[in-house]
């Protein structure tokens, strides 16, 4: 069974630095990796995914992640974080993809803190 | 994107008393829906898989009478909490994923307080 595995319960950063969530997920073949993210009260924002190809994956609001087999890791990178972007992030990786029934698994989630 | 649609977006009810949660997929035939809960600062723990026209496959501990899931249509599932309690009080969401989708498509939740 897969499982996801974010070290990183809060993160606070200041306004304008760079960012890095880490991300470790557990596979046995090659995984399926997301990143949400989660407004107060809200229901989840796809930020980016990595199925296959480029491990370096571009997404939304400036965002990007990288695959490291070796590492099993999809770290989330963003070089300059904005006020807006204080939420809380979730990893989350499928083990297949059936086109239809791909039920995730997700990280506990890491809370970003934005210092002005 | 899709667009899913959860209503209500908060609830509060009586302690015994039923509630209804729908989830729709405004633009696309959701093959498969999933119904996930979330507790303050806390991850999404996937609750039950439904697949149109099928009975839901709930995860381990999850009391099957007590979360009732239907998936009638192609656009809409509904999960109804039963003679709620306030234990019960959480955030719910759904995520909808159609044939051929690589990935699934979230609503924007529903925080259930029982009282």
């Amino acid at each position: 069974a897969q499982s996801v595995t974010q070290p990183d319960i809060h993160i606070t950063v200041s306004e304008g630095a760079s960012l890095e969530l880490r991300c470790n997920y557990s596979y046995g073949a090659t995984p399926y990796l997301f990143w949400y993210v989660q407004s107060p009260g809200q229901g989840l924002q796809l930020l980016l995914k990595y199925f296959s190809g480029d491990t370096l994956v571009q997404g939304i609001k400036g965002f990007e992640a990288e695959f490291k087999r070796s590492q099993s890791s999809f770290n989330l990178r963003k070089p300059s974080v904005h006020w807006s972007d204080a939420a809380e992030y979730f990893c989350a990786v499928v083990g297949g993809l059936t086109g239809g029934g791909n039920k995730l698994t997700f990280g506990t989630g890491t809370q970003l803190k934005v210092e002005l | 994107g899709a667009v899913v649609s959860q209503h209500p977006s908060w609830v509060i009810c009586k302690s015994g008393t039923s509630v209804k949660i729908e989830c729709r997929s405004l633009d696309f035939q959701a093959t498969t829906m999933f119904w996930y809960r979330q507790f303050p600062k806390q991850s999404l723990m996937l609750m039950a898989t439904s697949n149109e026209g099928s009975k839901a496959t709930y995860e381990q501990g999850v009391e099957k009478d007590k979360f009732l899931i239907n998936h009638a249509s192609l656009t809409l599932s509904t999960l109804t909490v039963t003679s709620a309690h306030p234990e019960d009080s959480s955030f719910y969401i759904c995520s909808a994923s159609g044939t051929g989708n690589t990935e699934a498509f979230f609503g924007q939740g529903t925080r259930l307080t029982v009282v």
